[in-house]
């Protein structure tokens, strides 16, 4: 299994600035993943990270307002942009584990936009 | 395209009682399928999973999944509750595509009382 940390836990920001989260997995990882859970829902997922080439959006988020990084196989940035009080949510960064199938979750960053 | 339903928003069970968590899926080919809990204020975990195997599947601390074909469900069910298994509860199909994209429920609380 692999083991992945975020920074920051947990934030509050202020409408109009940007916050980047940080994911870092314990192992060389092929894929990652970002996830938001707004409050009281299930997970949606952002985007899939590959190392060494652009995310691949889900439909209904623009790289403008989540711009990701994937510099290595084990680390990958989501940057939420000119945040606005609809972006508080709970944001997760997964990996695809050494199984097939497997994705393994971090802890999760939960943004609070004031 | 790939979706499943939670049949139950909300389950409450007595300590010692069984658990059952209902779930079924759409999918246009063999799915894989899994359970992850999400404990207050923590990461996911994954329960279970299903890809093609043994129709039962037994997952982490005691709970059990079994895949039915005819009635595209997978329900996730544990034959006596503890207090610590109250927790919110996803239901996941993947879509098997080439990223191993996951499809979320929309979640089940399992509430357990003394």
């Amino acid at each position: 299994s692999a083991v992945i940390s975020q920074k920051p836990s947990r934030d509050i920001c202020q409408r109009g600035t940007s916050l980047t989260i940080q994911c870092q997995v314990d192992s060389q990882v092929t894929m990652m993943f970002w996830y938001r859970q707004q409050p009281g829902q299930s997970l949606t997922l952002i985007a899939t990270a590959n190392q060494g080439s652009e995310a691949t959006y889900e439909s209904g988020f623009v790289i403008d307002k989540f711009p990701i990084s994937r510099p290595n196989l084990t680390f990958s940035t989501l940057t939420v942009s000119n945040m606005s009080p609809e972006d508080s949510s709970i944001y997760l960064c997964s990996a695809l584990g050494g199984s097939p199938y497997e994705q393994y979750f971090g802890p999760g960053t939960r943004l609070t936009v004031t | 395209a790939q979706s499943v339903t939670q049949l139950d928003s909300h389950v409450s069970v007595s300590e010692g009682t069984p658990v059952l968590l209902r779930c079924n899926y759409s999918s246009s080919y063999s799915p894989s399928l899994f359970w992850y809990v999400q404990h207050p204020n923590k990461g996911l975990q994954l329960l279970l999973k299903y890809t093609s195997a043994a129709t039962l599947v037994k997952g982490i601390n005691g709970f059990e999944a079994e895949f039915k074909k005819s009635e595209t469900s997978f329900h996730l069910t544990k034959p006596s509750a503890h207090m610590s298994d109250a927790a919110e509860y996803f239901c996941v199909v993947s879509d098997g595509g080439g990223y191993n994209k996951l499809i979320f429920g929309a979640g089940t609380r399992l509430a357990v009382h003394p």
